[in-house]
C-alpha cells in the first residue's frame, strides 16, 4: 500500500527555521517525483515545487522559489520541505503528494502538516 | 502562467441530485486535467485525470469531459460524502502546475 506520512504540527515564531518531512512507502520511493502543495487558512490549492529522489532534480513554482528548499534523502525514502526564516505568512496546513511517474497528477497525498507562525 | 477558473464558487444541490461543475484553463492544456476531492479536514483526493479518466476506486457516478479550455465534472446522483470542495489542476504546462480556486458542493 502506497502511503506518504508527514510530521507532526509545528508552532513556530517568526525569523526561526523549520524542516518538515514526508515519508514514503509501499513503492519504488526514487522514481516517482514528490511535491509539495500548501493551502492556506480557507484558501485553495497552491503547487510549491517537486523533487525526483533518484538524482535530486527540482523544479520550484516561481511563487514559491528563493522562499523555501525542497529536498529528499532516497536512503530513508523522505522528502523534506525547509525555510530558514519563517513569517506569518507561511501559517498554512502543507501537503506532501507523489507524482505519476511520466505523468504530472497527484495520485497519493499525505495527511498534511499544519504550521502555524504567531509571536 | 496558465489560470484557471471554477465556476460556480458554491453549488448547492439536494442528494440524489445531479451536479455538474465547470473549469476554465486561460489557454489550451489539452487533455492534461486532473480533478480533487476535499473533504472538509481531510487531504485532496485524486477523482479523475486526463480529463475523463477515474481514478482507480473512484464511484462510476463521476465522471469527466472535456478538452483544450473547457471542463466538466459532472456526479450523477449526490451522495452525503459527495459534499465536498473540489479542485481542476492543469499539468499541461508541468513543471508549472495549477489549481483552480475550487468549486464547494453543498447541501441544498
Amino acid at each position: 500500500e502506497v502511503q506518504l506520512v508527514q510530521s507532526g504540527a509545528e508552532v513556530k515564531k517568526p525569523g526561526e527555521s523549520l524542516r518538515i518531512s514526508c515519508k514514503g512507502s509501499g513503492y519504488s520511493f526514487s522514481t516517482y517525483w514528490i511535491g509539495w502543495v500548501r493551502q492556506m487558512p480557507g484558501k485553495g490549492l497552491e503547487w510549491m515545487g517537486v523533487i525526483y529522489p533518484d538524482d535530486s532534480d527540482t523544479r520550484y513554482s516561481p511563487s514559491f522559489q528563493g522562499q523555501v528548499t525542497i529536498s529528499a534523502d532516497k536512503s530513508i525514502t523522505t522528502a523534506y520541505l525547509q525555510w530558514s526564516s519563517l513569517k506569518a505568512s507561511d501559517t498554512a496546513m502543507y501537503y506532501c503528494v507523489r507524482q505519476v511517474a511520466s505523468e504530472y497528477y497527484f495520485d497519493y497525498w499525505g495527511q498534511g502538516t499544519l504550521v502555524t507562525v504567531s509571536s | 502562467e496558465i489560470v484557471m477558473t471554477q465556476s460556480p464558487a458554491t453549488l448547492s444541490v439536494s442528494p440524489g441530485d445531479r451536479a455538474t461543475l465547470s473549469c476554465r484553463a486561460s489557454q489550451s492544456v489539452s487533455s492534461n486535467l486532473a480533478w480533487y476531492q476535499q473533504i472538509p479536514g481531510q487531504a485532496p483526493r485524486l477523482l479523475i485525470y486526463d480529463a475523463s479518466t477515474r481514478a482507480t476506486g473512484i464511484p462510476a457516478r463521476f465522471s469527466g469531459s472535456g478538452s483544450g479550455t473547457e471542463f466538466t465534472v459532472t456526479i450523477s446522483s449526490l451522495q452525503s460524502e459527495d459534499f465536498a470542495v473540489y479542485y481542476c489542476q492543469q499539468y499541461n504546462n508541468w513543471p508549472r502546475v495549477t489549481f483552480g480556486p475550487g468549486t464547494k458542493v453543498d447541501i441544498k
